[in-house]
């Protein structure tokens, strides 16, 4: 069965400091992985794709299918990254395919 | 452009209370969703319509009942409330169903059953 792990409920860093937020999935085609955030008060919203190979606010996330990762990465956080992030899988398969399958998410806060 | 709405944002329910969310999207967009958020679950999809005139029971769809009202809105029913029904209910809409990606969110409805 497809599946989403994020393995850390909350992640705290300083402000300046690398941040990583990871993201395993399982699937045996090939995958197309997203990841969502939530800042507070605010709506969930895509942060990016790994298809499109973009950097949307200095995060970046790379597929390693030999690893199933998809980590979410930063190099400098900054105060106003503390949010809710979500990884989520695109169903291949099945009767919904096509929906998302989203992991239980992590939150990341960073300290000034 | 509202984007996605959600009525109400706050309600509280006694067991057993009967509600309907309300959903509504002006984004011309062909499939809508209904998911719940918990802590420590992250959101799990309960219902879905990937276009309209069908829906489709998600992972959760227990002691929930949806209606595709016509293409801009979307409705999920509690029928008998549960406190384990109390949780934050997201709607969201995308343009196509194989293309859900890019799925956008509605602000939520934060619902509690007593």
């Amino acid at each position: 069965a497809q599946r989403v792990t994020q393995p850390e409920k909350l992640l705290s860093v300083f402000k300046g400091a690398p941040v990583e937020l990871k993201c395993n999935y399982s699937y045996s085609g090939s995958p197309e992985l997203f990841w969502y955030v939530q800042y507070s008060r605010q709506r969930l919203q895509l942060l990016l794709r790994h298809i499109s190979r973009e950097s949307i606010k200095g995060f970046t996330a790379d597929l390693n299918k030999g690893e199933t990762s998809f980590h979410l990465k930063k190099p400098f956080a900054q105060e106003e990254d503390s949010a809710m992030y979500y990884c989520a899988i695109k169903r291949g398969y099945g009767g919904s395919q096509g929906n998302l399958i989203f992991g239980k998410g992590t939150k990341l806060s960073v300290k000034p | 452009n509202a984007g996605v709405t959600q009525t109400p944002k706050f309600q509280v329910l006694k067991t057993g209370q009967s509600m309907t969310l309300q959903c509504a999207q002006d984004m011309n967009h062909n499939s809508m969703y209904w998911y719940r958020q918990d802590p420590g679950m992250g959101l799990r999809l309960i219902y879905y319509s990937a276009s309209e005139g069908t829906t489709d029971k998600g992972e959760v769809p227990n002691g929930y009942n949806v209606s595709r009202l016509n293409k801009r809105e979307f409705s999920l029913r509690l029928e008998s409330a549960a406190p384990s029904q109390t949780s934050v209910y997201f709607c969201a809409s995308s343009p196509r169903a194989l293309t859900s990606y890019e799925q956008y969110f509605g602000p939520g409805t934060r619902l509690t059953v007593t």
